[in-house]
């Protein structure tokens, strides 16, 4: 069973444009949502990180939305750049120390110039 | 400061070969755990461990063997290699506080097996 669901597989965005990815959770002791960027040839890196007693978390361009009710959150990319082509993973895991991350499968993103 | 160190970066086996995928994290992180990453199937945890002496598996532990016998290092131990653990396999470390912490992964050990 699929625990953190994300979409789309790939993206095509134009420089300039929003880029937006989603992901989908069932567990509800979930507590610590978290975005890793990784670029070829490296390993993931965290790249923006919310708690769901907030709806939303701006990071300079990358900004989390967060909907508890429906269990989903999404990463918005403002005014996405070809430095931000990258695989995007989303993550989940209970805010307990220790725990493990539980990741999505990854969204590939090219940004056109 | 290195951060994590995985090595080798490449490797090729031969069925039923084995090996040792090494990580070492200067951080003195508590918290150290490997995944694999498969095209299309993210970042899946294969073994982790709070703290030297203390291992647990994670979703895909088959096939794989741990032990942490310092803070510093993690070595993850292929007993008999598969085609199917043909895979780029990263290892992270966290510190262990209240609340997640963000992962620090190394950049990784391209691994194919024949």
């Amino acid at each position: 069973q699929q625990q953190v669901k994300q979409s789309p597989q790939s993206l095509i965005v134009q420089k300039g444009g929003i880029s937006i990815i989603n992901c989908a959770y069932e567990n509800t002791a979930f507590d610590y949502f978290p975005w890793y960027q990784q670029f070829p040839g490296k390993g993931p890196a965290l790249l923006i990180a919310i708690r769901p007693d907030v709806s939303e978390k701006k990071e300079g361009r990358f900004t989390i939305s967060f909907n508890k009710s429906a269990k989903q959150f999404s990463l918005h990319i403002m005014d996405s750049q070809p430095g931000d082509s990258a695989t995007y993973f989303c993550a989940a895991s209970p805010n307990q120390a220790g725990t493990a991350l539980i990741f999505g499968k990854g969204t590939t993103l090219s940004v056109s110039s | 400061n290195a951060g994590v160190t995985q090595t080798p970066k490449f490797q090729v086996l031969k069925t039923g070969q084995s090996m040792t995928l090494q990580c070492a994290q200067d951080m003195n992180h508590e918290y150290m755990s490997w995944y694999r990453q498969d095209p299309g199937m993210g970042l899946r945890l294969i073994h982790y461990s709070v703290g030297a002496g203390i291992t647990d598996q994670g979703e895909v532990p088959n096939g794989y063997n741990v032990s942490r016998s310092t803070t510093e290092d993690f070595p993850l131990r292929l007993l008999s290699a598969a085609p199917s653990q043909t895979s780029v396999y990263f290892c992270a470390s966290s510190r262990m506080v209240s609340g997640n912490q963000p992962q620090h992964f190394g950049d990784g050990t391209r691994l194919s097996i024949l």
